[in-house]
């Protein structure tokens, strides 16, 4: 089956810039999105279509595609930017039109 | 804004069938390209994909649930559905319904989610 692939967890201190990755072989056709989760909160669409910030998002979420890997990257974190951050895509083939990676957990210094 | 919100029972036993309403507020799902679906998160662990329903009037299913999923519409009622037929305790999990406007494969608007626990 389709897979996207995170690290675990990611840390920054504030005001620093946490990038977090999601690698998959369909990522060069196919576009991802990037979802924030709060504690205890449905998910938030941070990032569509690799790169496009949705309404309301601020500036400091930014999303870049190159080759098989997907990038968030915060600008600046701020300590309400604690999170899990997921990424989410489909596989080429159609068996799968959503896909999730198994989530990224930010943790503010 | 659209607002979406799910309902249905909170308990059931091993070997029922699990039934989801998801009514959407704010929209026609008649309207604009929807892609409709339903997302489960089991306690502690991760988001994954149930199923979805496409405003073509296609529906997809996980690989891993296909079996024991059935996802449908009621435009009529701004609703869509999900059954899941044999649950087990690794069924128990926030069910959340999300759904695009735009015909892409993704979800920019979710519901609050739902706690369904099975027990055995």
């Amino acid at each position: 089956s389709y897979e996207l692939t995170q690290p675990p967890s990611v840390s920054v201190s504030p005001g620093q810039t946490a990038r977090i990755t999601c690698s998959g072989k369909a990522l060069p056709k196919q576009y991802g999105y990037w979802y924030q989760q709060k504690a205890g909160q449905a998910p938030v669409l941070v990032i569509s279509q690799n790169s496009e910030r949705p309404s309301g998002i601020p500036e400091r979420f930014s999303g870049s595609s190159s080759g098989t890997t997907l990038t968030l990257t915060i600008s600046g974190v701020q300590a309400e930017d604690e999170a899990d951050y997921y990424c989410q895509s489909s596989d080429d083939y159609g068996s799968a039109p959503v896909v999730f990676g198994r989530g990224t957990k930010l943790t503010v210094l | 804004q659209l607002q979406l919100q799910e309902s249905g029972p909170g308990l059931l036993k091993s070997s029922e069938t699990l039934s989801l309403t998801c009514s959407v507020s704010g929209d026609s799902i008649r309207n604009n390209y929807y892609f409709c679906g339903w997302i489960r998160q089991p306690p502690g662990k991760g988001l994954e994909w149930v199923g979805s329903y496409s405003y073509t009037g296609s529906t997809f299913y996980s690989p891993s649930l296909e079996s024991r999923v059935i996802i449908s519409v009621d435009t009529s009622k701004n609703q869509f559905f999900l059954k899941l037929s044999s649950v087990t305790a690794a069924d128990t999990a926030v069910y959340y319904c999300a759904t695009s406007r735009n015909g892409y494969k993704h979800f920019d608007y979710w519901g609050q989610g739902t706690l369904v626990n099975i027990s055995s």
